[in-house]
């Protein structure tokens, strides 16, 4: 089955305490992108990989790192989660160009940050 | 950043009402815009890709229309049902063709 995995899917975490959020796709898409969804704000994009080794920031990367060392895998690192990031954090991929091709979510993760 | 406006932001008819609403963006540097369900504590599915203007595409009782030239597009739903409700999101994309910028979304709840 064509999806997208993202783990944890909840996370209570304390501020400063290192975390990575998985991600990973089976549908050998190129691109890779991360969201933050926040009440009022909608969808913002926070970093994105347009093919394994190439990542670049959204509008949102602030306090967020990314690697893509292998093309199914998007993992999102908080170095020192702060609670400014708890927010529901999406995952999704597609082929390229992004003009003729969908993005396919995957299941959210909510992140609490104490 | 970008300016991906939605309206109404919310959106309550019933069951057997068609009802619309708008998605506006930038008409300049136009590549794409994506229209997305969003139901509740489920993911996002795509509904749409536009591409050209005067675009419009048609899923069952849900279709969209595209003015590039204005910078607007309409999603029209024909007699919603329950199952409609959902939060209904556009993404616009621009020429450098490498990011999507999300409008606020449109929550529409249809009560039976």
């Amino acid at each position: 089955e064509a999806q997208v995995t993202q783990n944890p899917r909840y996370l209570i975490t304390v501020t400063g305490k290192k975390l990575t959020v998985t991600c990973s796709q089976n549908m050998n898409h190129e691109y890779m992108s991360w969201y933050r969804q926040d009440p009022g704000l909608g969808l913002r994009q926070i970093y994105y990989s347009m093919n394994v080794e190439v990542t670049d920031k959204g509008d949102v990367p602030e306090g967020y790192k990314v690697s893509r060392k292998e093309k199914r895998n998007f993992p999102l690192i908080l170095e020192s989660p702060s609670p400014n990031q708890t927010s529901l954090y999406f995952c999704a991929s597609s082929f390229l160009p992004l003009a003729k091709n969908i993005q396919y979510f995957g299941a959210g993760t909510r992140l609490s940050v104490l | 950043i970008l300016n991906v406006e939605q309206s109404p932001q919310s959106l309550h008819v019933q069951e057997g009402d068609s009802t619309n609403f708008t998605c506006s963006f930038p008409s300049s540097n136009f590549y794409a815009l994506h229209w997305y369900r969003w139901e509740t504590a489920k993911s996002p599915e795509a509904l749409f890709v536009m591409t050209l203007n005067g675009d419009e595409k048609k899923k069952g009782r849900i279709s969209a229309t595209l003015n590039t030239k204005e910078g607007y597009s309409y999603l029209y739903i024909k007699g919603s049902q329950p199952e409609d409700s959902a939060t209904y999101l556009c993404a616009f994309i621009d020429n450098a063709g490498n990011m999507l910028t999300f409008g606020g979304g449109t929550r529409l709840m249809v009560k039976p």
